[in-house]
């Protein structure tokens, strides 16, 4: 079925560990975004793209690093997991910016760094 | 720089009563707005948006949204709420401002929705 995914959907990890959590979307839209859910913080936006190969930083980029080779995958990679990043992560994307938007989300990951 | 306010962590209504769930928002120039829900565990849907217009919009499972420039608001409502309606909700904020370069929305912390049978 078409639409956004995300994998893992629940990731445990260790303090220091390198870890990358994937995003794919079939319905060709230009933008891609990274968030993380945290109680009390509502969404905040890691990372965006507004196309292949461009990408750009969000409110809370640190410790995250972002690519795009392909429009349809967003992957966030985590270099050197900490506690801090304990959280849930969700990726969404949209149409172009001329059009409507709105965004459409993935299920999410949840991410524990023990 | 833009930003959203959702004034209230959680909102207690009986079912079958309206409800609101607040938001204010600061922009330098025009906005776009935008109300998504969220079930447990699951990713953020969207319900409607304000782009330009007649000031109430009208989104999914009869929810309407009222934009008010004067007073920068962004209120969600429903005449009668269901159980079903009981979820997390965000409402977000684009500046469409000519001087504002970004591509990003601003989502608000969220409002919990609790509909009391």
């Amino acid at each position: 079925d078409a639409g956004i995914t995300q994998s893992p959907r629940y990731k445990i990890t260790e303090t220091g560990r390198q870890v990358t959590l994937m995003c794919h979307q079939t319905w060709s839209h230009s933008y891609m975004f990274w968030y993380r859910q945290d109680l009390g913080h509502g969404l905040r936006l890691i990372y965006y793209s507004a196309a292949a190969d461009i990408t750009d930083k969000g409110e809370v980029p640190d410790g995250y690093v972002v690519s795009r080779s392909k429009t349809e995958n967003f992957p966030l990679t985590l270099e050197s997991a900490t506690r801090s990043q304990t959280s849930v992560y969700f990726c969404a994307s949209s149409p172009l910016r001329e059009v409507s938007y709105e965004q459409y989300f993935g299920p999410g990951t949840r991410l524990t760094v023990t | 720089a833009q930003s959203v306010a959702q004034p209230e962590d959680q909102v207690n209504v009986a079912e079958g009563n309206p409800l609101t769930v607040k938001c204010t928002y600061s922009v330098s120039g025009n906005p776009y707005l935008f109300w998504y829900v969220q079930y447990p565990n699951r990713g953020l849907q969207f319900l409607l948006k304000y782009i330009t217009g007649d000031n109430l919009v009208k989104g999914s499972y009869g929810f309407e949204a009222e934009f008010n420039k004067s007073q920068t608001s962004f209120h969600l409502k429903k005449p009668s709420a269901l159980v079903s309606d009981s979820a997390l909700y965000f409402c977000a904020v684009r500046d469409i401002s000519p001087m504002n370069r970004d591509d990003k929305i601003i989502f608000g912390k969220g409002t919990r929705l609790h509909i009391l049978p």
